[in-house]
């Protein structure tokens, strides 16, 4: 079974410029999640989605950031413009759901702003 | 809100010995999962054990094991035999909320086993 599935591995760009991830779910994982992880931090809650609804997104700077997770499987996050504090790992992890089941994360995007 | 803490941002230890890492929790919930994730350097995080707090009986795999004292809010990973596998990152998380479930991540400890 493929597990969470995150593109590109790394990704260098240009302060202002944009930016996108993407991330694919393990199949039939209903909840899915965005992560920020600063070098020597634990991750961070940006935004977590139910099937194609964001019901947590309290964390994520909407000034910039936006995702979304058409059709409830794929989704993407977008930074427009990035910034210099961009620059940090992006995961993305998903989970069936409920308290019984464990999230599995993809190996994440690592952005760096210059 | 939920708050996970990791005094040790680092340790290390002889290969074969055994090593303790700390994890302190704050909640007003009374039902939730507690989770011990290790990310090496490829960055995947991997679950490498899971508490539910309902459940007495400390969770167990193979080498790994937990010591979950509730009354004190606290969740340590003990590592026996360690192996030079083991080195990576460790981050302790807890998740709450029937309906709104939020994985919430300590600061992680970075642990070397030293051959």
């Amino acid at each position: 079974e493929a597990g969470v599935v995150q593109s590109p591995r790394y990704k260098i760009i240009e302060k202002k410029q944009p930016v996108a991830f993407w991330c694919n779910p393990i199949s039939g994982h209903n909840t899915l999640y965005w992560y920020l992880q600063n070098l020597g931090q634990g991750p961070e809650l940006l935004i977590r989605y139910e099937n194609e609804e964001a019901v947590d997104d309290s964390q994520l700077p909407k000034d910039r950031f936006s995702a979304e997770r058409l059709k409830g499987v794929d989704s993407t996050l977008k930074i427009q413009p990035a910034e210099l504090g961009d620059s940090a790992v992006y995961l993305c992890a998903s989970s069936g759901g409920g308290m019984n089941t464990e999230a599995f994360f993809g190996q994440g995007t690592r952005l760096t702003v210059v | 809100a939920q708050t996970v803490t990791q005094s040790q941002p680092e340790m290390s230890v002889q290969e074969a010995e055994t090593v303790t890492l700390s994890c302190t929790y704050d909640t007003s919930e009374s039902n939730y999962y507690l989770f011990w994730y290790k990310q090496p350097p490829s960055r995947q995080m991997i679950l490498v054990i899971r508490q539910e707090a309902y459940k007495q009986q400390n969770a167990t795999e193979n080498r790994f094991s937990v010591n979950f004292q509730k009354a004190a809010k606290s969740f340590s990973l003990k590592i026996s035999d360690s192996q030079l596998g083991d080195t990576a990152m460790y981050f302790c998380a807890f998740l709450t909320n029937f309906g709104n479930e939020k994985l919430t991540f300590g600061t992680g400890t970075r642990l070397t086993i030293i051959p």
